[in-house]
């Protein structure tokens, strides 16, 4: 079954606390991409990454960190310094030929 | 970065209705991509557009790519209760100095319909 798996669907945190969210694709796409959504705010870009071992800022990447070691996986830190980390976050896909993303299911990420 | 204007915001139609919502931009795209979300999934891609003037359907969906390749448009026809949803617009550009081509997206466009 190919596509992008994003694990848990559902994640709490204390506040203070780091969390690492998954991202997995066996498309065997290039680039890989994480966003947050916010209710009425559409998608805002936190990171991308083109190639393995490479990883580019998006327009919130303060308080957010990613890895890019194998080319299924990006997973997605967001740290302690992130204000206001609660958010449904979503990573997706692109191979070098389509020109189109594919969109994981998602983690709500909750802290409390 | 680039901005998306996707209107309108909300749309509260009858089933079987028409629908029309569209995407405008203060830069040029050389790609314009549909999504519709679902509550508490991800998007899911609807139509993809790649050239200006392109005119795509999908089953009850049709997607214009706008000639100056600011713009475009997504109809959907004899509306059903399952088209509820987050309805996105998205086009590809480039940052100065990437060769990766990114998406910025519209808001979106929450649709109802109603029995």
């Amino acid at each position: 079954d190919g596509g992008i798996t994003q694990s848990p669907k559902y994640l709490f945190r204390k506040e203070g606390q780091n969390v690492t969210l998954s991202c997995e694709q066996n498309l065997n796409h290039d680039a890989m991409y994480w966003y947050r959504q916010d209710p009425g705010q559409g998608l805002r870009l936190i990171y991308y990454s083109q190639i393995v071992n490479d990883f580019q800022k998006g327009d919130i990447a303060e308080g957010y960190s990613v890895s890019r070691e194998k080319k299924e996986s990006f997973p997605l830190t967001v740290t302690s310094a992130q204000k206001n980390p609660t958010a449904f976050y979503l990573c997706a896909s692109e191979g070098a030929s389509t020109d189109t993303q594919y969109f994981g299911p998602g983690t709500r990420l909750t802290v409390l | 970065g680039q901005q998306l204007n996707q209107s309108p915001q909300s749309m509260f139609i009858q089933e079987g209705e028409d629908v029309s919502m569209n995407c405008t931009s203060s830069s040029i795209f050389n790609t314009w991509l549909w999504y519709k979300q679902d509550p508490g999934e991800g998007p899911v891609l609807l139509i993809a557009l790649y050239k200006a003037g392109e005119l795509t359907s999908n089953g009850r969906l049709t997607a214009q790519f706008g000639i100056t390749r600011k713009d475009s448009f997504l109809n959907i026809s004899a509306s059903i209760p399952s088209d509820v949803g987050i309805y996105f617009c998205a086009g590809q550009g480039f940052d100065r100095g990437s060769t990766l081509g990114r998406l910025y997206f519209g808001r979106g466009t929450q649709l109802t319909v109603w029995p």
